[in-house]
């Protein structure tokens, strides 16, 4: 499988309550990204961080990716109930030009 | 702007049965793909088409086929449906295939196959 696992599975915090996730993913990768399910929902992207990037900071996300490590972390700050979701990462794998999906976290935030 | 657009939402076939799910987007996307999404699984990519009259197998290609004969359409084929392709079925665009562009995903087909 070219798919990457993410840790931990799942993840309960309070509101208020940061809230991080980590990716590791197989292969030389171009980018990788985050994106979020809401239930019963599609994906909707979160951010992008290249390969020649180490952090990254969209609002309340921050992005870590180490490439020696091939892994990556995904922060969410002062978390809302509204976060709630699935969060996947995926590998733009070098070569094969295509997205691939870990297996995601499911983040609930308790108001 | 309606972005990416799958019918139907849900989906009940009997097993033997084909059928196509629909897929269409009004971005200009080049690329467009099809995951399918089983738990514990993540989203694993069946078919994809980088531009219309091109179409490639991914992960999980077997018991479906695609075409794209216009830039906004690209139909997913079930030719003998088997319980083992009951899942979530989602389409996804991109400007264009290449490592600097995010995807925009459709809200998913629900299919159940019995």
């Amino acid at each position: 499988s070219q798919q990457g696992e993410e840790d931990p599975q799942a993840l309960s915090i309070q509101e208020g309550e940061n809230a991080t996730m980590n990716c590791s993913y197989k292969t030389s990768i171009n980018n990788l990204q985050w994106y979020r399910q809401n239930s019963g929902r599609g994906l909707v992207h979160l951010i992008l961080i290249r390969s020649n990037e180490r952090e990254k900071h969209s609002g309340r996300l921050r992005v870590t990716l180490d490439t020696s490590k091939k892994s990556s972390s995904l922060l969410i700050t002062a978390s809302r109930a509204a976060d709630t979701a699935s969060y996947f990462c995926a590998s733009y794998q070098t070569g094969a030009n295509n997205l691939f999906f870990g297996t995601g976290t499911r983040l609930t935030v308790i108001p | 702007n309606a972005g990416v657009t799958q019918t139907p939402k849900f989906q009940v076939l009997k097993t033997g049965q084909s059928m196509t799910l629909q897929c269409a987007q009004d971005m200009n996307h080049e690329y467009m793909s099809w995951y399918r999404q089983d738990p514990g699984m993540g989203l694993r990519l069946i078919h994809y088409s980088v531009g219309a009259g091109i179409t490639d197998q991914g992960e999980v290609p077997n018991g479906y086929n695609v075409s794209r004969s216009t830039t906004e359409d690209f139909p997913l084929r079930l030719l003998s449906a088997a319980p083992s392709q009951t899942s979530v079925y989602f389409c996804a665009s991109s400007y264009r295939q290449g490592a600097s562009y995010g995807y925009t995903f459709g809200s998913g087909t629900r299919l159940t196959v019995v």
